[in-house]
């Protein structure tokens, strides 16, 4: 089943706004919250991470926004370009496991000019 | 230039038929994955290695082998057993198993039954 719930499935923002993407996870064992971008026809590329000790980690214009009692956490993309314009992926990993990325469905972002 | 290369890009198949998809690193990295994605349904664990001669199977595994006898090389074969296979599948490789050890995913391989 799917571990890691992702919304909104599709998103259009025009220039200039603020582009966010939602995810809510279960398991409470999970320990690493990465964001993927991923353009057509390539591989997913790691934008952000954050772990659940912090609240709020930003890299230039992106965001990622932790509410660990509510077990959810957000992408924010401020001043969003034409540029940004893919799928996003949020995914989750329980430090124990190491491996397995447990992605939610994807979001995919169109930005207007 | 250090990266994963995935090849063939595009990939037809006839129902039937086992085919393999290559994956490549040069980064040294000691563990390897392969995904699969489907549209609106991000990606799913087929298989994954920590080590050379060593993999685990991952969420679905079914219809798929793979080997791992060299550190940069972990191919997949896609069975006829695999019920659905047409999808696009993505290799990626991470220092090790460690949850920072951020995967980096190469460019993918589009596989079409027809």
């Amino acid at each position: 089943q799917q571990q890691v719930k992702q919304s909104p499935q599709s998103l259009i923002v025009q220039k200039g706004g603020i582009s966010i993407i939602n995810c809510a996870y279960e398991n409470t064992a999970f320990d690493y919250f990465p964001w993927y971008q991923q353009f057509p026809g390539k591989g997913p590329a790691l934008l952000i991470a954050i772990r659940p000790d912090v609240s709020e980690k930003k890299e230039g214009r992106f965001t990622i926004s932790f509410n660990k009692s509510a077990k959810q956490f957000s992408l924010h993309i401020m001043d969003s370009q034409p540029g940004d314009s893919a799928t996003y992926f949020c995914a989750a990993l329980e430090g124990n496991s190491g491996y397995a990325l447990n992605f939610g469905k994807g979001t995919s972002l169109l930005v207007t000019p | 230039d250090g990266g994963i290369t995935q090849s063939p890009k595009y990939l037809f198949r006839k129902e039937g038929q086992n085919v393999t998809l290559s994956c490549e690193q040069n980064l040294n990295h000691d563990a390897m994955y392969w995904y699969r994605q489907d549209p609106g349904q991000g990606l799913r664990l087929i298989y994954y290695s920590q080590i050379v001669n060593d993999f685990q199977k991952g969420d679905i595994a079914e219809g798929y082998s793979v080997s791992r006898e060299k550190k940069e090389s972990f191919p997949l074969t896609v069975t006829s057993a695999q019920k659905n296979p047409t999808a696009f599948y993505l290799c990626a490789s991470s220092m090790g198993l460690a949850d920072t050890d951020t995967q980096y995913f190469g460019p993918g391989t589009r596989l079409t039954v027809l």
